[in-house]
Protein backbone atom coordinates (compact mmCIF):
# COMPACT_ATOMS: atom_id res chain seq x y z
CA UNK A 1 0.00 0.00 0.00
CA UNK A 2 0.70 3.76 -0.24
CA UNK A 3 3.97 4.78 2.11
CA UNK A 4 5.40 8.30 2.57
CA UNK A 5 8.65 8.74 4.01
CA UNK A 6 10.40 11.99 5.67
CA UNK A 7 13.94 12.43 5.59
CA UNK A 8 15.99 15.36 6.32
CA UNK A 9 18.10 17.16 9.20
CA UNK A 10 17.10 16.36 12.54
CA UNK A 11 18.99 19.76 13.64
CA UNK A 12 18.92 23.19 12.21
CA UNK A 13 20.66 26.19 12.71
CA UNK A 14 19.02 29.76 13.62
CA UNK A 15 18.33 31.57 10.18
CA UNK A 16 19.59 28.55 8.21
CA UNK A 17 17.02 27.21 6.05
CA UNK A 18 15.49 23.44 6.92
CA UNK A 19 14.62 21.16 4.00
CA UNK A 20 12.89 18.07 4.04
CA UNK A 21 12.49 15.26 1.30
CA UNK A 22 9.13 13.02 1.71
CA UNK A 23 9.90 10.03 -0.32
CA UNK A 24 5.96 7.96 -1.66
CA UNK A 25 6.21 4.46 -2.32
CA UNK A 26 3.95 2.22 -3.35
CA UNK A 27 2.38 4.19 -5.86
CA UNK A 28 2.84 7.08 -7.93
CA UNK A 29 3.22 10.94 -6.83
CA UNK A 30 1.25 11.71 -10.61
CA UNK A 31 -1.50 10.55 -9.72
CA UNK A 32 -4.21 13.61 -10.68
CA UNK A 33 -6.25 11.99 -7.76
CA UNK A 34 -4.49 13.79 -4.96
CA UNK A 35 -2.31 16.75 -3.93
CA UNK A 36 0.68 16.12 -1.75
CA UNK A 37 1.20 18.12 1.62
CA UNK A 38 3.07 19.25 4.80
CA UNK A 39 2.07 19.43 8.25
CA UNK A 40 3.93 20.59 11.22
CA UNK A 41 3.30 20.19 15.42
CA UNK A 42 5.45 21.77 17.80
CA UNK A 43 5.87 19.93 20.64
CA UNK A 44 3.28 19.19 23.06
CA UNK A 45 1.27 21.94 20.72
CA UNK A 46 -2.04 21.61 17.72
CA UNK A 47 -1.27 20.48 13.62
CA UNK A 48 -0.74 23.50 11.33
CA UNK A 49 -0.58 23.09 7.80
CA UNK A 50 2.32 24.01 6.05
CA UNK A 51 1.28 24.06 2.13
CA UNK A 52 0.68 21.20 -0.59
CA UNK A 53 1.29 20.82 -4.09
CA UNK A 54 0.18 18.91 -7.05
CA UNK A 55 2.46 16.90 -9.14
CA UNK A 56 1.96 19.31 -11.64
CA UNK A 57 4.17 22.04 -9.48
CA UNK A 58 1.08 24.06 -8.60
CA UNK A 59 1.76 25.01 -5.25
CA UNK A 60 -0.65 26.82 -2.42
CA UNK A 61 1.08 27.80 0.96
CA UNK A 62 -0.28 29.07 4.44
CA UNK A 63 -0.06 32.43 4.59
CA UNK A 64 1.88 33.05 7.96
CA UNK A 65 4.19 30.63 6.41
CA UNK A 66 4.23 31.95 2.64
CA UNK A 67 7.05 34.30 2.47
CA UNK A 68 9.45 31.16 4.09
CA UNK A 69 8.15 28.60 2.07
CA UNK A 70 8.85 26.60 -0.49
CA UNK A 71 7.13 23.35 -1.74
CA UNK A 72 8.72 21.31 -4.59
CA UNK A 73 8.07 18.20 -6.84
CA UNK A 74 9.83 15.42 -8.60
CA UNK A 75 8.28 13.35 -10.17
CA UNK A 76 11.02 11.38 -11.61
CA UNK A 77 12.17 10.26 -8.29
CA UNK A 78 8.41 10.35 -6.61
CA UNK A 79 9.64 12.77 -4.17
CA UNK A 80 8.68 16.42 -2.91
CA UNK A 81 10.29 18.39 -0.95
CA UNK A 82 9.92 21.39 1.46
CA UNK A 83 12.00 23.88 2.35
CA UNK A 84 11.83 26.61 5.34
CA UNK A 85 14.02 29.65 5.12
CA UNK A 86 15.04 31.92 8.27
CA UNK A 87 14.09 29.30 10.54
CA UNK A 88 13.54 30.15 14.53
CA UNK A 89 12.92 28.22 17.50
CA UNK A 90 9.30 28.68 16.73
CA UNK A 91 10.15 26.14 13.69
CA UNK A 92 11.08 23.17 15.90
CA UNK A 93 8.65 21.00 15.06
CA UNK A 94 7.53 17.47 14.23
CA UNK A 95 6.83 17.58 10.29
CA UNK A 96 4.47 14.80 8.76
CA UNK A 97 4.24 15.00 4.87
CA UNK A 98 0.94 13.76 4.05
CA UNK A 99 -1.57 12.91 0.71
CA UNK A 100 -4.83 14.36 0.48
CA UNK A 101 -7.54 12.78 -1.98
CA UNK A 102 -9.21 15.83 -3.29
CA UNK A 103 -11.42 13.49 -5.28
CA UNK A 104 -11.85 11.26 -2.59
CA UNK A 105 -12.27 12.33 0.78
CA UNK A 106 -10.71 15.37 0.61
CA UNK A 107 -8.82 14.88 3.11
CA UNK A 108 -5.48 13.76 4.46
CA UNK A 109 -5.63 10.00 4.54
CA UNK A 110 -1.90 8.88 4.57
CA UNK A 111 0.65 10.48 6.66
CA UNK A 112 3.99 10.01 7.05
CA UNK A 113 5.91 8.77 10.10
CA UNK A 114 6.84 12.13 11.15
CA UNK A 115 10.52 13.27 11.56
CA UNK A 116 11.22 15.53 14.26
CA UNK A 117 13.31 18.87 13.49
CA UNK A 118 15.45 21.10 16.24
CA UNK A 119 16.39 24.48 15.75
CA UNK A 120 18.78 25.19 17.30
CA UNK A 121 22.85 26.75 17.49
CA UNK B 1 -5.00 30.96 18.83
CA UNK B 2 -6.59 28.35 16.43
CA UNK B 3 -8.60 28.93 13.57
CA UNK B 4 -10.83 26.66 15.09
CA UNK B 5 -12.26 25.56 18.89
CA UNK B 6 -11.79 22.36 20.75
CA UNK B 7 -12.05 22.10 23.96
CA UNK B 8 -8.43 20.96 25.60
CA UNK B 9 -10.07 18.12 26.99
CA UNK B 10 -12.97 15.47 27.23
CA UNK B 11 -12.90 12.24 29.56
CA UNK B 12 -15.31 9.60 29.84
CA UNK B 13 -15.41 5.39 31.07
CA UNK B 14 -15.17 2.82 29.43
CA UNK B 15 -18.64 1.67 28.07
CA UNK B 16 -19.65 5.70 27.69
CA UNK B 17 -20.51 8.07 24.62
CA UNK B 18 -18.14 11.41 24.45
CA UNK B 19 -18.78 14.46 22.17
CA UNK B 20 -16.18 16.45 21.09
CA UNK B 21 -17.38 19.90 19.43
CA UNK B 22 -15.62 22.35 16.99
CA UNK B 23 -16.80 25.30 16.74
CA UNK B 24 -15.62 27.88 13.20
CA UNK B 25 -17.07 30.40 11.53
CA UNK B 26 -19.10 30.82 7.92
CA UNK B 27 -15.36 30.69 5.61
CA UNK B 28 -14.73 27.41 7.49
CA UNK B 29 -16.99 25.07 8.74
CA UNK B 30 -20.00 26.98 7.52
CA UNK B 31 -18.79 25.87 4.29
CA UNK B 32 -16.61 23.13 3.64
CA UNK B 33 -17.02 19.74 4.67
CA UNK B 34 -15.11 18.53 7.85
CA UNK B 35 -12.41 16.13 8.55
CA UNK B 36 -11.45 14.74 12.24
CA UNK B 37 -8.21 12.94 13.16
CA UNK B 38 -6.99 10.89 16.07
CA UNK B 39 -3.69 11.05 16.80
CA UNK B 40 -2.60 7.89 19.37
CA UNK B 41 0.30 9.40 21.82
CA UNK B 42 3.73 9.30 19.86
CA UNK B 43 2.43 8.27 16.72
CA UNK B 44 1.19 10.35 13.74
CA UNK B 45 -2.12 11.60 12.99
CA UNK B 46 -4.77 9.24 11.20
CA UNK B 47 -8.20 9.94 9.28
CA UNK B 48 -11.23 9.25 11.15
CA UNK B 49 -13.73 11.00 9.95
CA UNK B 50 -14.23 12.76 6.19
CA UNK B 51 -16.73 14.87 4.64
CA UNK B 52 -18.83 15.72 8.00
CA UNK B 53 -19.49 11.57 8.64
CA UNK B 54 -18.11 9.59 6.58
CA UNK B 55 -15.70 6.80 7.60
CA UNK B 56 -12.73 5.51 6.35
CA UNK B 57 -12.23 1.76 5.82
CA UNK B 58 -11.34 0.06 8.63
CA UNK B 59 -12.52 2.92 11.25
CA UNK B 60 -14.80 0.98 13.80
CA UNK B 61 -18.71 2.79 13.22
CA UNK B 62 -18.66 3.58 17.46
CA UNK B 63 -16.90 6.77 15.25
CA UNK B 64 -19.12 9.18 14.20
CA UNK B 65 -19.02 12.78 13.14
CA UNK B 66 -22.12 15.61 12.37
CA UNK B 67 -22.35 19.12 11.42
CA UNK B 68 -24.80 22.35 11.97
CA UNK B 69 -23.97 25.22 10.76
CA UNK B 70 -20.66 26.84 11.65
CA UNK B 71 -20.20 23.92 14.41
CA UNK B 72 -18.94 20.35 14.02
CA UNK B 73 -19.10 17.12 16.55
CA UNK B 74 -17.73 13.50 16.59
CA UNK B 75 -19.24 11.13 18.71
CA UNK B 76 -17.61 7.75 20.39
CA UNK B 77 -19.48 5.25 21.75
CA UNK B 78 -18.89 2.16 23.49
CA UNK B 79 -15.66 3.98 24.78
CA UNK B 80 -12.24 1.68 24.81
CA UNK B 81 -9.44 2.38 26.48
CA UNK B 82 -7.73 2.19 23.38
CA UNK B 83 -9.54 5.41 22.17
CA UNK B 84 -7.31 7.71 24.66
CA UNK B 85 -5.61 9.91 22.09
CA UNK B 86 -5.74 13.91 20.86
CA UNK B 87 -8.48 14.45 18.47
CA UNK B 88 -8.51 16.95 15.77
CA UNK B 89 -10.66 18.55 13.41
CA UNK B 90 -10.11 20.46 10.24
CA UNK B 91 -11.26 22.09 7.20
CA UNK B 92 -11.02 24.49 4.19
CA UNK B 93 -11.09 28.32 4.96
CA UNK B 94 -12.17 30.15 1.88
CA UNK B 95 -10.33 33.33 3.83
CA UNK B 96 -7.26 32.21 4.53
CA UNK B 97 -7.32 29.85 1.66
CA UNK B 98 -6.05 27.57 3.36
CA UNK B 99 -6.29 24.13 5.72
CA UNK B 100 -6.97 25.01 9.12
CA UNK B 101 -7.03 22.52 12.33
CA UNK B 102 -9.05 22.49 15.21
CA UNK B 103 -6.18 23.07 19.03
CA UNK B 104 -7.24 19.35 19.38
CA UNK B 105 -9.23 17.50 22.20
CA UNK B 106 -7.15 15.21 24.70
CA UNK B 107 -9.41 12.07 25.49
CA UNK B 108 -9.26 10.57 28.80
CA UNK B 109 -10.45 6.85 29.52
CA UNK B 110 -11.06 6.85 33.10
Amino acid sequence: QLQLQESGPGLVKPSETLSLTCTVSGGSISSSSYYWGWIRQPPGKGLEWIGSIYYSGSTYYNSSLKSRVTISVDTSKNQFSLKLSSVTAADTAVYYCARRAAAESDAFDIWGQGTMVTVSS
Amino acid sequence: QSVLTQPPSASGTPGQRVTISCSGSSSNIGSNTVNWYQQLPGTAPKLLIYSNNQRPSGVPDRFSGSKSGTSASLAISGLQSEDEADYYCATWDDSLNGWVFGGGTKLTVL
